[in-house]
């Protein structure tokens, strides 16, 4: 069963600081990989998709990198701003025994960039 | 607006009532998800539609009802509500087949009394 972990799960910095954000999980054999952003009270935001051969994605200050053998993500944060406050969340398309395919989600990291 | 859109955003309910959580998008996408998020569950999967007609289980579907006839609304009922469906439930669009990323909605957030 794919697990997906994201350690740790909050992480408070001074705004400037580039940031590494972590994802990693278990099973090697996935579609692709998705990097969000939710807001306290709002709907997640899709940031990066990151497909399976690929390396990584960039989109300005965030870039995303994929390494399916060691089953890890890591979203990267440049300059950090107080705007970038949110819980970042990945998940990983998978197969399932049944056939079909589904996100399964990390539980999400809490980032509070201080100014 | 484009996008996608849920209503109502909070809805309060007694237990054993019907209640139906609406979900609509602009983008013609033709998959259709349903979530529910908790604290020390995270978001999991209740429905997902292939496209109209075509509605498939989550994980989670138990106590759960789903229709697609039109491309872009994709309802979700729950038949009689209980306390444990207390949630935050997103709905989510996407060219699923293309590869595509899913993009959800603000979602609505439920409370069964």
């Amino acid at each position: 069963k794919q697990e997906v972990t994201q350690i740790p799960a909050a992480l408070s910095v001074p705004e400037g600081e580039n940031l590494v954000l972590n994802c990693s999980f278990t099973d090697s054999a996935i579609y692709n990989l998705q990097w969000f952003r939710q807001d306290p009270g709002k709907g997640l935001t899709s940031l990066l998709l990151i497909q399976s051969s690929q390396r990584e994605q960039t989109s300005g200050r965030l870039n995303a990198s994929l390494d399916k053998s060691s089953g890890r993500s890591t979203l990267y944060i440049a300059a950090s701003q107080p705007g970038d406050s949110a819980t970042y969340l990945c998940a990983v398309r998978v197969i399932t025994q049944g056939g079909s395919e589904k996100l399964v989600f990390g539980k999400g990291m809490k980032l509070t960039v201080n100014p | 607006d484009a996008g996608i859109t849920q209503s109502p955003r909070y809805k309060i309910t007694e237990t054993g009532r019907q209640v139906t959580l609406m979900c609509h998008q602009t983008w013609s996408h033709s998959y259709m998800f349903w979530y529910r998020q908790d604290l020390g569950h995270g978001l999991r999967l209740i429905y997902y539609s292939a496209a109209a007609d075509i509605t498939d289980k989550g994980e989670v579907p138990d106590g759960y009802v789903v229709s697609r006839s039109k491309t872009e609304n994709f309802p979700l009922t729950l038949e009689s509500a209980t306390r444990s469906q207390t949630s935050v439930y997103f709905c989510a669009s996407s060219e699923w087949d293309r590869g595509g990323e899913q993009y959800f909605g603000p979602g609505t957030r439920l409370t069964v009394t």
